[in-house]
């Protein structure tokens, strides 16, 4: 069965300051990956998603991700992070059967602080 | 296009009593997946269906049904509610062929 891992539970960053939230998965064959954005009392945002290909991905919002399939990780990254920011991330990984929607395995979530 | 829309919102349900959250997906999506967010288990999946069809379930006991509709509506229904059954329930919606899933605003259950 597939996981995720985000160590990190918070991260506070200053505003202007670059962020990277760290993702680790578990699975054994190639995987959809993706990065959520939840702001309180909202849904999910999807940022951004991998299938294949070009392993730096570019998303909404000024994120990007990298993918590395030697270290089954999937880090977010922004270079210069706005207060509007402050929000809970969520890694996730879906199985590639390329015949339809299967469950997401989300990891625990990032709770992202920025300071002033 | 409109997004994945969730009613009711917010829901206060009493134990045992049974409930039901509706979904409307994207325009043009057939497949509906449901999660269930806890600050305890996080988020997990709760089942997909498409065509009318569940494909996949995840983990929760048989309390936990749904069903969708020849428009691509769903719904889920909880039945004989639990403390634990406290939580947001998110609906996400997506196009045939990808595992690209869109989610709703979310419906909060409270039950007491």
């Amino acid at each position: 069965a597939q996981s995720v891992t985000q160590p990190d539970i918070h991260i506070t960053v200053s505003e202007g300051a670059s962020l990277e939230l760290r993702c680790n998965y578990s699975y054994g064959a190639t995987p959809y990956l993706f990065w959520y954005v939840q702001s309180p009392g909202q849904g999910l945002q999807l940022l951004l998603k991998y299938f294949s290909g070009d392993t730096l991905v570019q998303g909404i919002k000024g994120f990007e991700a990298e993918f590395k399939r030697s270290q089954s990780s999937f880090n977010l990254r922004k270079p210069s992070v706005h207060w509007s920011d402050a929000a809970e991330y969520f890694c996730a990984v879906a199985p590639y059967s390329g015949g339809g929607a299967d469950g997401l395995t989300f990891g625990k979530g990032t709770h992202l602080i920025i300071q002033p | 296009k409109a997004g994945v829309t969730q009613t009711p919102r917010y829901l206060i349900k009493t134990r045992g009593q049974q409930v039901t959250l509706s979904c409307s997906p994207i325009s043009g999506h057939r497949s509906v997946s449901w999660y269930q967010q806890t600050p305890g288990q996080g988020l997990q999946f709760l089942f997909e269906y498409f065509s009318e069809t569940q494909r996949n379930k995840g983990n929760f006991p048989g309390r936990f049904s749904g069903r969708q509709f020849s428009n691509s509506r769903s719904e889920m229904n909880v039945s004989t509610l639990e403390l634990g059954d406290s939580a947001l329930y998110l609906c996400a919606s997506s196009l045939v062929g990808t595992n690209e899933q869109y989610f709703g605003p979310g419906t909060r259950l409270t039950v007491t």
